[in-house]
């Protein structure tokens, strides 16, 4: 089975710090996501990344980078956390060039509070 | 705006029972995906169908697809109390990434 592990299930930092999330995928895809998830407003996709140092934005990027050196990790950086970047935190990663033709597995995700 | 919204937004029903939830969405696809989420985890997949497919099984799952419609329904027949989850649909509206909708939250009383 595919196991997508994030860092750590929760998190505390204060305003204006730098915050790192990690995730780590363990099946060679070439393909890893970043979303956030808000009640009421599903999931939202922040980056995405299609192969080793390649990033594309997502739909609500502001805010946020990401990095990816290594095939099998994604991290997620927000260069001055913000209180509206309190959320829960979704790593995803797939096979495949072709994105929305594969299933994502997931990370049991990183909520995140910002205070 | 959603590309996908599920109906209903919640669902109660007793163990044995079948639970229905189904996804609209606004523009053609090439794929939809049905993810199960059980709480304060991540979403685990379910069934993808493609676009020229109408009816997908797995297990005790059913997944309808009516692109005339514009509209899938995820069937989960003789529910479990294991089943208790929110259920979301995701939709690639034409490109290559996936929109996910709100979700159906399904509570099966044992």
């Amino acid at each position: 089975d595919v196991k997508v592990t994030q860092s750590s299930r929760y998190l505390v930092k204060r305003t204006g710090e730098k915050v790192f999330l990690e995730c780590v995928q363990d099946m060679d895809h070439e393909n890893m996501f970043w979303y956030r998830q808000d009640p009421g407003l599903g999931l939202r996709l922040i980056y995405f990344s299609y192969d080793v140092k390649m990033k594309e934005k997502g739909d609500i990027p502001e805010g946020y980078s990401v990095s990816r050196e290594k095939k099998e990790r994604f991290s997620l950086i927000l260069e001055s956390a913000s209180t509206n970047q309190t959320s829960m935190y979704l790593c995803a990663s797939s096979d495949g060039t072709y994105y929305s033709n594969q299933p994502q597995h997931f990370g049991d995700g990183t909520r995140l509070s910002i205070l | 705006s959603q590309q996908g919204e599920e109906d209903p937004q919640a669902l109660s029903i007793q163990e044995g029972e079948n639970a229905t939830m189904n996804c609209s969405y606004k523009t053609s696809i090439n794929n939809l995906q049905w993810y199960r989420q059980n709480s304060g985890r991540g979403l685990v997949h379910l069934i993808l169908i493609r676009s020229n497919e109408r009816e997908k099984h797995s297990g005790r799952l059913r997944v309808t697809l009516d692109t005339s419609k514009k509209s899938s329904s995820l069937l989960i027949t003789a529910s479990r109390a294991a089943d208790t989850a929110s259920y979301f649909c995701a939709t690639d509206k034409n490109t290559d990434k996936l929109i996910f909708g709100t979700g159906t939250r399904l509570q099966v009383f044992p």
